[in-house]
């Protein structure tokens, strides 16, 4: 079974601070996709990766960046949080245009 | 635009009642268009996708062209059933990128 691992369940910080939510997968998936979860405005792609050091902005980057230095790692950043990014973040893969596996999500709060 | 339309925030049905969770979707090509479900506490997962013409835990879907959608049913919900589902549009490009809906939880009452 394809796992889908997020660093942190939780994680609080304070505005300002520069955020890092990683992400791992085990089955050597090419396709590696971050969206963030709000009620009301369901999944949100932020940015996605197709392959090693290859990435593409999604429908909301701004405030955002990413890296995928690995086939197996993509690493989320906030580069100076703010409070709207509060929100819980899922990292999911796949291999081609199969289905999205995900992870557990990370539920993030900027203060 | 590719854009996904889930009319629905919540849809609260007794058990036993018919079960149609509406999608709309907005795509110039043609679309792969697929449902995904989360349960409490669980990890979103694929419920079912339109080319595999399957019926998963009941649930089926019928993708129609003319009128844009992929609405989601079940003639007789279950408990087990209730779980937020988000439909979902892959477009034709090669990345394998979903749109996805905004989501209706589904609550069962027994």
């Amino acid at each position: 079974d394809v796992k889908v691992t997020q660093s942190s369940r939780y994680l609080v910080k304070r505005t300002g601070e520069k955020v890092f939510l990683e992400c791992v997968q085990d089955m050597d998936h090419e396709n590696m996709f971050w969206y963030r979860q709000d009620p009301g405005l369901g999944l949100r792609l932020i940015y996605f990766s197709y392959d090693v050091k290859m990435k593409e902005k999604g429908d909301i980057p701004e405030g955002y960046s990413v890296s995928r230095e690995k086939k197996e790692r993509f690493s989320l950043i906030l580069e100076s949080a703010s409070t709207n990014q509060t929100s819980m973040y899922l990292c999911a893969s796949s291999l081609y245009r199969e289905k999205l596996f995900f992870g557990s999500g990370t539920q993030l709060s900027v203060l | 635009a590719q854009r996904v339309t889930q009319p629905e925030k919540l849809l609260s049905v007794f058990k036993g009642a018919p079960v149609e969770l509406k999608c709309n979707y907005s795509y110039s090509g043609s679309p792969e268009l697929f449902w995904y479900v989360q349960y409490s506490r669980q990890r979103l997962q694929l419920l079912l996708r339109h080319i595999s013409r399957e019926s998963i835990k009941g649930f089926t879907a019928d993708l129609n062209k003319g009128e844009t959608s992929f609405h989601l049913k079940k003639p007789f919900a279950q408990e087990e059933d209730s779980a937020m589902y988000y439909c979902a549009l892959m477009g034709s490009s090669n990345t394998g990128k979903l749109i996805f809906g905004q989501g209706t939880t589904l609550q069962v009452k027994p």
